[in-house]
């Protein structure tokens, strides 16, 4: 057990849908950092926070939006879904924001878009 | 662009020889670089860092080098296990004040470990 919850494990909606996904980090761990798997995909990387701020960007498309909340917990937020959305959505977590620390990871949720 | 790239999909060894993953970076300003193993159905767990300080570092059976010049590093697993049969991820990030804190991700390799 990494000490990061996601929730739900798994989701199936139809297109055109939103859907909210949640996380909570590890005790302690002020960055999070969101991350989607596509089918025969490595992990891509969405988006990260540090204690409430938005830290770095990756590919993150406009229809997809996070936030860090005062309590550490973070929501990753997809509306308009496609079917190509459908993917693993992990979320980690580290104590710090910056490079040299290990992040640790959720066992992601499901998204099944149809 | 692919800022990490793992050019092996899979990889099968026999139990108790040598695995050795590879992986090969672009981006001159990645300082730390970590291997995450994944099993099927979980999220992946952290293996192995090192710092771009160093050129190995080493744990138990898990050995990672760093070749800065060649911008490579790779793991090796000696001696293998069945139980080590997963898919192996390589990311890299950069420290404070660097080009990214982020961690970049390679695409994976998939280790079969044969009993």
């Amino acid at each position: 057990d990494s000490g990061v919850t996601q929730t739900p494990k798994h989701l199936i909606t139809a297109t055109g849908q939103r859907v909210t996904l949640r996380c909570s980090p590890r005790s302690g761990d002020l960055s999070v950092y969101w991350y989607q798997q596509s089918l025969d995909q490595g992990l891509q990387f969405l988006i990260q926070y540090y204690n409430g701020e938005e830290r770095a960007k990756g590919n993150i498309l406009e229809r997809f939006s996070a936030q860090q909340f005062p309590d550490l917990h973070s929501e990753l937020n997809l509306s308009s879904l496609e079917l190509g959305d459908s993917a693993l959505y992990f979320c980690a977590s580290s104590v710090e924001g910056y490079g040299d620390t290990e992040a640790f990871f959720g066992q992601g949720t499901r998204l099944t878009v149809v | 662009d692919q800022q990490v790239k793992q050019n092996s999909p899979s990889l099968s060894v026999q139990e108790g020889r040598i695995s050795i993953l590879n992986c090969d970076y672009t981006n001159s300003m990645f300082d730390y670089f970590l291997w995450y193993k994944k099993y099927p159905a979980e999220g992946p767990t952290f293996l192995i860092s090192i710092s771009s300080i160093k050129d190995k570092n080493e744990d138990g059976r898990f050995t990672v080098f760093l070749n800065k010049s060649a911008k490579h590093l790779s793991l090796h697993i000696v001696p293998s296990q069945p139980g080590d049969s997963a898919v192996y991820f390589c990311a890299a990030s950069g420290s404070y004040g660097g080009a990214t804190n982020k961690l970049i991700f390679g695409t994976g390799t998939l280790l079969a470990v044969q009993p």
